[in-house]
């Protein structure tokens, strides 16, 4: 099955402890991108990128960091994570390599909560 | 700025009845336009997107939407309702700017809450 996978799906943390939500793609995809969700602001971009080692800060980078070393998978890493970091986080990937013309597939979701 | 407008916070629509949901963007260059479900609990699932040609696109789930160049719209639209069409909507419009990379960010409106009433 097509599908993105994101891990872990609930996450409660500390401020400051480092934590990484992963996120894969079974769809040989080249674009893949994070996006946060809050209420009243819709989702917003955090990174995306086109390619292994290829990534672009979105809208809303600080406070945030990801990889691609392997095409499958584009982990988002929060180094200190802090209070405003709460978010339901959403992982996404497209067929479309620029990313601009194909629909995004996205991951079932991770809920955070930084205490 | 460029951005996407969703007006409405919610829209409540009675069963049977047609439905529209409001979106409009403000970008510069030709604007490429998507629609976007949530339902409860779950990811962004697509429904449809306008590239280029015919104003009027259809989409999954008997979703249209049409693309009005002038009035930098692009409604989402339903004729006939089901409670089962109950979700959180997002239209979205890329490109925005073109990264060093070659690549296109998206931006999504803040999203309409559609409830159907039986």
């Amino acid at each position: 099955e097509a599908q993105v996978t994101q891990n872990p799906r609930y996450l409660i943390t500390v401020t400051g402890k480092k934590l990484t939500v992963t996120c894969s793609q079974n769809m040989n995809h080249e674009y893949m991108s994070w996006y946060r969700q809050d209420p009243g602001l819709g989702l917003r971009q955090i990174y995306y990128s086109m390619n292994v080692e290829v990534t672009d800060k979105g809208d809303v980078p600080e406070g945030y960091k990801v990889s691609r070393k392997e095409k499958r998978n584009f982990p988002l890493i929060l180094e200190s994570p802090s209070p405003n970091q709460t978010s339901l986080y959403f992982c996404a990937s497209s067929g479309e390599t620029s990313g601009r013309t194909g629909e995004q597939y996205f991951g079932p979701g991770t809920r955070l909560t930084v205490t | 700025a460029q951005s996407v407008a969703q007006p409405e916070d919610q829209v409540n629509v009675a069963e049977g009845n047609p439905l529209t949901v409001k979106c409009t963007y403000s970008v510069s260059g030709n604007p490429y336009l998507f629609w976007y479900v949530q339902y409860p609990n779950r990811g962004l699932q697509f429904l449809l997107k306008y590239i280029t040609g015919d104003n009027l696109v259809k989409g999954s789930y008997g979703f249209e939407a049409e693309f009005n160049k002038s009035q930098t719209s692009f409604h989402l639209k339903k004729p006939s309702a089901l409670v089962s069409d109950s979700a959180l909507y997002f239209c979205a419009v890329s490109p925005l700017s073109i990264s060093t990379s070659g690549t296109y960010k998206y931006i999504f409106g803040t999203g309409t809450r559609l409830k159907v009433l039986a």
